[in-house]
């Protein structure tokens, strides 16, 4: 089975810098996603972590530790429209098959 | 490409009633993805289809709920009858299996049953 944990809910400041953490226990391992979801809107995806390591892409960055299980996602330089639903997100599965499995999401308020 | 297409984007039924929601792909992606998405319940996976054939089902809730994807053009998710609490927001998201993992998503139907 699979366990997806992240926090519920977090709240910054605009141009400060924010991390949400991501746990999880799997059957297995072949990747982890980082989704964004505006509210109302669809998840977009963001970054994909399979070794471990830090990989940046512009202001959002994504961190993996398998044998620690974890994953975080670092926004920084935060601004009014990082306001959204942060989804984590694991490909538990090997081999042919792809089912990812999405943790609950983080909602990020971010304030002036 | 204009993506992923839902339709409708808003249903509004009464218990009892059917609703097939509708879902065209990206155009050259073969492996489609049926979420339903709630507050108490998250992001769930529904159904998946790989080459127009269904490979794994174990989310669908029950009988009430069936799926199909006739062709590599289009999928439609039916629920009945429909009952207040398959109220939620049903997701489509598709992907291309020699391309990336990332999978996208369509707009979404709101589902709300009275």
């Amino acid at each position: 089975g699979q366990n997806i944990d992240q926090p519920t809910e977090m709240t910054a400041t605009e141009g400060a810098i924010v991390q949400i953490n991501c746990t999880y226990q799997t059957s297995g391992f072949n990747g982890l996603f980082w989704y964004q979801q505006h509210a109302g809107e669809a998840p977009t995806f963001l970054s994909y972590n399979v070794l471990d390591g830090l990989e940046e892409k512009g202001r959002f960055s994504s961190f993996l530790s398998r044998s620690k299980g974890y994953s975080y996602l670092l926004l920084k330089e935060l601004q009014m429209k990082d306001s959204a639903s942060y989804l984590c997100a694991v490909r538990g599965e090997g081999g042919g098959s792809y089912i990812p499995t999405f943790g609950r999401g983080t909602s990020l308020i971010v304030h002036p | 490409d204009a993506g992923v297409i839902q339709s409708p984007r808003h249903e509004v039924t009464e218990m009892g009633q059917e609703v097939t929601l509708r879902c065209k792909p990206i155009s050259g992606h073969n492996s489609l993805f049926w979420y339903r998405q709630t507050m108490m319940r998250g992001l769930e996976l529904l159904i998946y289809f790989n080459n127009n054939v269904p490979i794994d089902d174990s989310g669908m809730p029950e009988d009430r709920f069936s799926a199909k994807m006739p062709n590599a053009s289009f999928s439609t998710l039916k629920i009945q009858p429909s009952e207040p609490r398959d109220s939620a927001v049903y997701f489509c998201a598709t992907r291309s299996t020699s391309g990336s993992y990332e999978q996208f998503f369509g707009p979404g139907t709101r589902l709300t049953v009275l």
